[in-house]
């Protein structure tokens, strides 16, 4: 079982929707979550940090922490055709020293 | 853009050769990461300096290897390169180690080996 576990999607949706990203882990150390939007052919961006379990929203963008399920989602708010790119989720544990351990990653599409 | 630069954007070469590519992080960054992101593996963590010293190591193979210098820019050297060095290498950068897991990237370089 890998340590972090991501659909790699695609998945497609109208514009104007909400978008649900997640993804699972097996390692109950991690506890930094950080998610990650990589346009085609670009370095990833930092998207969104949250420590230990609990919500956090940016703008559109809310990402939720369960740490009880092993769990970690991304929700997008009124999804725009900007928003298409592929997320990565990503996790360390305390004392990592920064070796981040990414999902593979799921590749969005809005359509206009 | 993240302040985040790499060089060359591309590169391309023959397997057997050795090929340097370089990073320079934000203004202010003492830490400098190294990735690889191949479409099998994904995104996966090589090494890590800190203000010129290695820190942390990853899944990085004993034909590559890092350093950082005084001016904090770093080079990854790949070496003996093989079919399946193919991918794209990031550089990313963060503060200090407290915010280590507040990583900004570069645009990467892509490597293809022939």
């Amino acid at each position: 079982q890998k340590e972090v576990e991501q659909d790699p999607g695609p998945l497609s949706v109208p514009e104007g929707a909400i978008v649900s990203l997640n993804c699972t882990y097996s390692n109950s150390a991690f506890q930094y979550f950080m998610w990650y939007r990589q346009y085609s052919r670009k370095g990833p961006e930092l998207l969104m940090y949250t420590y230990s379990s609990g919500n956090k929203e940016d703008g559109r963008f809310t990402a939720q922490v369960d740490k009880s399920s092993k769990y970690i989602s991304l929700f997008i708010r009124d999804s725009q055709p900007s928003d298409s790119a592929t997320y990565l989720c990503a996790m360390s544990y305390r004392g990592s020293q920064g070796n981040l351990i990414f999902g593979k990653g799921t590749k969005l599409s809005v359509k206009p | 853009d993240s302040g985040v630069t790499q060089t060359p954007k591309h590169l391309i070469t023959a397997t057997g050769q050795r090929v340097t590519l370089r990073c320079s992080p934000r203004s202010g960054d003492l830490s400098v990461y190294w990735y690889q992101q191949s479409l099998d593996q994904g995104l996966q963590f090589l090494i890590q300096y800190y203000n010129g010293e290695e820190r942390a190591k990853g899944n990085i193979l004993e034909r590559f290897s890092a350093q950082q210098f005084p001016d904090l820019h770093s080079e990854l050297n790949l070496s003996s390169l093989e079919l399946g060095d193919s991918a794209l290498y990031f550089c990313a950068s963060s503060v200090d180690r407290e915010r280590s897991n507040e990583q900004f990237f570069g645009p990467g370089t892509r490597l293809t080996v022939l």
